[in-house]
């Protein structure tokens, strides 16, 4: 199973505030991936990447903006929260299997809350 | 264009009775993988399964099974004798693998409450 870290787990802040959530994973998966889940539970796909210095949008569109430097660090950025921008925001990591066969599977981080007044 | 389909939202039970949530799924591609997820009120994804579309052997573990049926498209998952800890959102999700990215397709979820 995959290390997966997110921080801060609960986060309260102003509109208009910078913000960066933090996720790191220490098992060396190429594949990170962010998703919004609003309360009505439903997991959107915002961000992906396949690796170090590459980023892609996922399925929601999303004002927030990523980024992949290190192999085990992807962040998130809100540049103006709203608050719109509340919700919970899940981190996953993934890595090809070895054997035969795709055995991707993606490993979850706990999450953080995110409320904007 | 893929979609998975959980029809129960919610679930309500009485410990030590079993349960089966739903889950049907579409896809256009003959391979792909399967999974369920279960989310406690801690908010976590707990991956629990992964299932790939040549494999139709039912699994068990513990008390939980796993029906995952071609024909009808449909992947449910039994929990027996339940008990008040496996109160949960549980989630059904689907990918294609390489063709998708690796993207997962979620379902709606449905919230299972055990009550002692």
């Amino acid at each position: 199973e995959a290390d997966i870290y997110q921080t801060p787990r609960y986060l309260v802040i102003g509109t208009g505030k910078k913000i960066t959530l933090e996720c790191s994973q220490t098992m060396g998966h190429d594949k990170m991936y962010w998703y919004q889940q609003d309360p009505g539970m439903e997991l959107h796909l915002i961000h992906y990447s396949y690796g170090v210095n590459s980023t892609e949008k996922g399925d929601l569109s999303s004002e927030s903006t990523v980024s992949r430097i290190r192999t085990e660090h992807f962040p998130l950025t809100l540049e103006s929260a709203r608050p719109s921008h509340t919700s919970q925001y899940l981190c996953a990591s993934s890595e090809l299997g070895a054997g035969t066969g795709f055995t991707d599977t993606q490993y979850f981080g706990p999450g953080t809350r995110l409320t904007v007044l | 264009a893929q979609k998975v389909t959980q029809a129960q939202t919610e679930i309500s039970v009485v410990e030590k009775e079993d349960v089966t949530l739903d889950c049907v799924y579409e896809t256009r591609d003959t391979t792909y993988y399967l999974f369920w997820y279960k989310q406690p009120p801690s908010g976590e994804l707990v991956f629990l399964i992964r299932r790939n579309s040549f494999d139709e052997q039912n699994e068990i573990s513990g008390r939980y099974s796993w029906n995952f049926q071609k024909s009808t498209s449909s992947f449910n998952f039994t929990i027996t004798a339940s008990q008040v800890v496996d109160s949960a959102v549980y989630f059904c999700a689907l990918t294609t693998g390489e063709t998708s990215g690796s993207r997962l397709t979620f379902g709606e979820g449905t919230q299972l409450t055990v009550n002692p």
